[in-house]
C-alpha cells in the first residue's frame, strides 16, 4: 500500500524559505493528487495546495503567493516550497494524497515539525 | 471560503456510551463531507468518505449521514481507542478545502 514519508529541516530561520519532501513508497506518484497540510501545535488543520502529475497545482488563496507545490516523477517525491516564513508557520507539516470524486486525504505522512525562528 | 463548524468542540463521555458530533457547513456541500480522526503526536486517519462511507478497515461501529448543510458522525459504542480529536473536511469547493475545527472526545 502506498506509504508517505515527509523529510526536512525542523528549523527555519524568519524570512526564510520552507522546504519539505514527502516520498512516496509503494505505489506510483503518477496519476493522483497530492497535497500538503498543516496543523500549528495545538490547533486545526489547514489545507496548503496540491499537485498533480502533470504539474496542475491548487493553492489555499492565503498562501498562494508563497507556496510552490512541485512534483518529480523520477524520485517518486513531491515537494513544498514557503516563502518569507514567520513564526505563524510554525507547524506540523503533513502529505497526503488527495483521492477520489468526490475527494479526500488518504494516506497521510505521519507529519513533520517545522519551527520558525532566530 | 466555506466554513465548516463542528460541534460540541469537546465532549465527555464513556467506554460503550453513543456519540454523535455534528459538522455544519457554511453552504450547501452536497455529500462531500469527509470525517478523520487524529490522536495525539499523529497523522489524521481518514474515517467517513462522501458523508456516509466508511473507509476500508475502519469499525463498524463509526458511521457517517447527512447532506447538504448538516452533516453527522456517530460512533454507536465507545471503545477505548475512539478517544481522540474529530476533523470534519469538505471537498466541494475545489478552490479551497477547508476543515472544522475539531471535537476533542474525552473519557
Amino acid at each position: 500500500q502506498v506509504q508517505l514519508q515527509e523529510s526536512g529541516p525542523g528549523l527555519v530561520k524568519p524570512s526564510e524559505t520552507l522546504s519539505l519532501i514527502c516520498n512516496v513508497s509503494g505505489g506510483s506518484i503518477s496519476s493522483y493528487y497530492w497535497s500538503w497540510i498543516r496543523q500549528p501545535p495545538g490547533k486545526g488543520l489547514e489545507w496548503i495546495g496540491f499537485i498533480y502529475n502533470s504539474g496542475n497545482t491548487n493553492y489555499n488563496p492565503s498562501l498562494k503567493n508563497r507556496v510552490t507545490i512541485s512534483v518529480d516523477t523520477s524520485k517518486n517525491q513531491f515537494s513544498l516550497k514557503l516563502s518569507s516564513v514567520t513564526a505563524a508557520d510554525t507547524a506540523v507539516y503533513y502529505c497526503a494524497r488527495k483521492y477520489g470524486l468526490p475527494s479526500w486525504f488518504d494516506p497521510w505522512g505521519q507529519g513533520t515539525l517545522v519551527t520558525v525562528s532566530s | 471560503d466555506i466554513q465548516m463548524t463542528q460541534s460540541p468542540s469537546s465532549l465527555s463521555a464513556s467506554v460503550g456510551d453513543r456519540v454523535t458530533i455534528t459538522c455544519r457547513a457554511s453552504q450547501s456541500i452536497s455529500t462531500y463531507l469527509n470525517w478523520y480522526q487524529q490522536k495525539p503526536g499523529k497523522a489524521p486517519k481518514l474515517l467517513i468518505y462522501a458523508a456516509s462511507n466508511l473507509q476500508s478497515g475502519v469499525p463498524s461501529r463509526f458511521s457517517g449521514s447527512g447532506s447538504g448543510t448538516d452533516f453527522t458522525l456517530t460512533i454507536s459504542s465507545l471503545q477505548p481507542e475512539d478517544f481522540a480529536t474529530y476533523y470534519c473536511q469538505q471537498s466541494y469547493s475545489t478552490l479551497m478545502y477547508t476543515f472544522g475545527q475539531g471535537t476533542n472526545l474525552e473519557i
